[in-house]
C-alpha cells in the first residue's frame, strides 16, 4: 500500500509568515492528491485538488505543487484563521490514504 | 447546498454491531461516490470506505474489511455502514463525504460526523 507521510508533525509560525508542509508518497501518484484543513472541533474542509488546483472559495494564499512523490501545500501569508491541522490525501487507486496530519499554531 | 446528515452513533461493546446512516441532499445523489472517513478522539484522518454512484463497487480499508459494509440507497439518497464485530480500536467520530465523481476521487464535501463509542 501506498504510505503518505507529512513534515513537520507541527510547526509555529507568525502572522504573515510563508508557511510550507510537505507530503510525500512512498510511490508515484500522478496528481493524484488532496489537501484538507481541519479547525480544532470541526469538518475537514477541502482546500486543494489534483495537487494544485484550489477549491472554490478557498483564499489565494493558500497554494499546491507537485508531481508524482513529493507535495508541497504553501501559505504565503499566515492569518491568524489558518491556526488548523492540514491532512493530505491521496486518491489515484481504490485505497484512499490521509497523511498523518500538519498542526499549524500561531505564535 | 451539499448537506450531509450522519446518524445511527452510539455507545455499544466489543463485539456489538451498529448501522450509520446518512442522508443527503442539495445534489444528484445517484450522480456521485460516497465515502466514510473516521477520525478517532484526538488522531488524524482515517479513510474507511467507498462506494460508486450506482453501488457496483465497493471498496473497504483493511482495517474495517471483513467487518464492516459499505451500501447505498439511492431512492432514498441514504448512505449506510453497517459496522460488526466492533473494536475498542473503532471507537471514532464517522463522517460520511460526498465523492467529487461518480467512480471515485477525492471527498469534497463532509458531514458533521456521528460518535461511535466501544466501551465495555
Amino acid at each position: 500500500d501506498v504510505q503518505m507521510t507529512q513534515s513537520p508533525s507541527s510547526l509555529s509560525a507568525s502572522v504573515g509568515d510563508r508557511v510550507t508542509i510537505t507530503c510525500r508518497a512512498s510511490q508515484g501518484i500522478s496528481n493524484y492528491l488532496a489537501w484538507y484543513q481541519q479547525k480544532p472541533g470541526k469538518v475537514p474542509k477541502l482546500l486543494i485538488y489534483a495537487a494544485s488546483t484550489l477549491q472554490s472559495g478557498v483564499p489565494s494564499r493558500f497554494s499546491g505543487s507537485g508531481f508524482g512523490t513529493d507535495f508541497t501545500l504553501t501559505i504565503s501569508s499566515l492569518q491568524p484563521e489558518d491556526a488548523a491541522t492540514y491532512y493530505c490525501q491521496k486518491y489515484n487507486s481504490a485505497l484512499w490514504t490521509f497523511g498523518q496530519g500538519t498542526k499549524v499554531e500561531l505564535k | 447546498q451539499v448537506q450531509l446528515v450522519e446518524s445511527g452513533g452510539g455507545v455499544v461493546q466489543p463485539g456489538g454491531s451498529l448501522r450509520l446512516s446518512c442522508t443527503a441532499s442539495g445534489f444528484i445523489f445517484s450522480d456521485y461516490g460516497m465515502q466514510w472517513v473516521r477520525q478517532a478522539p484526538g488522531k488524524g484522518l482515517e479513510w474507511v470506505a467507498f462506494i460508486r454512484y450506482d453501488g457496483s463497487n465497493t471498496y473497504h480499508a483493511d482495517s474495517v474489511k471483513g467487518r464492516f459494509t459499505i451500501s447505498r440507497d439511492n431512492s432514498k439518497n441514504t448512505l449506510y455502514l453497517q459496522l460488526n464485530s466492533l473494536r475498542l480500536e473503532d471507537t471514532a467520530v464517522y463522517y460520511c463525504a460526498k465523492d467529487a465523481s461518480a467512480g471515485g476521487s477525492y471527498p469534497e464535501y463532509w458531514g458533521q460526523g456521528t460518535l461511535v463509542t466501544v466501551s465495555s
